[in-house]
């Protein structure tokens, strides 16, 4: 069963406008929350995040919010560019039963096209 | 910044041989982590690393073996390929901060 769900495979957006990513997870122990971008033939990049004691996180264009009681976070891009094409993962965590080993569960990621 | 370097971007193994995934970060981290990556199933954890010589398996660890002998190399162990094992393999490392991945190694198994 996975516990960080990303129901959109694939989303296209024109230059200027919005993205919107969205992501849900079920695990209520989940309490930092992560967006990795990808792009192809290389590793994902950490893009930004935020912490359940947040609803919201702000860095430049990026803008992540998190609605702790339907479990679910998106990710919005104002304004989309055609750079920001890519697979964009989503992902929680939680402590981990090793103790400071956290770990990361991923979403299955979305493919942003930004037209333009 | 932290680099993790991973020593192949793209491997081909035959179906049988055993297949190592080499892993190298350096900044000291004390964690570190493989992930296989594949369509519609996004990142999933194979093994993981607290500590020199410590592991714990992840999500996914059948097929698979890893060995950390020392602080800055994890490698991931394939002991007999298969063709189910062709995925997109990423090595991570992380302190309290954050992770940082490495650009990937594309196995293929023929």
């Amino acid at each position: 069963d996975q516990q960080v769900k990303q129901n959109s495979p694939s989303l296209s957006v024109q230059e200027g406008r919005i993205s919107i990513l969205n992501c849900d997870y079920t695990n209520s122990m989940f309490d930092y929350f992560l967006w990795y971008k990808k792009y192809p033939a290389e590793g994902p990049t950490f893009l930004i995040s935020i912490s359940s004691i947040k609803d919201k996180n702000e860095d430049g264009r990026f803008t992540v919010f998190l609605n702790k009681s339907a479990k679910h976070l998106s990710l919005h891009i104002v304004p989309s560019q055609p750079g920001d094409s890519a697979v964009y993962f989503c992902a929680a965590s939680g402590v981990g039963s090793s103790g400071s080993a956290r770990q990361l569960t991923f979403g299955s990621g979305t493919q942003l096209t930004v037209l333009p | 910044d932290v680099k993790v370097t991973q020593s192949s971007r793209y491997l081909v193994k035959r179906t049988g041989e055993k297949v190592f995934l080499e892993c190298v970060q350096d900044m000291d981290h004390e964690n570190m982590f493989w992930y296989r990556q594949d369509p519609g199933l996004g990142l999933r954890l194979i093994y993981f690393s607290y500590d020199v010589k410590m592991k714990e398996k992840g999500d996914i660890p059948e097929g698979y073996s890893v060995s950390r002998e020392k602080k800055e190399r994890f490698s991931l162990i394939l002991e007999s390929a298969s063709t189910n094992q062709t995925s997109m393999y990423l090595c991570a490392s992380t302190d309290r901060a954050g992770y940082t991945f490495g650009s990937g190694t594309r196995l293929t198994v023929v």
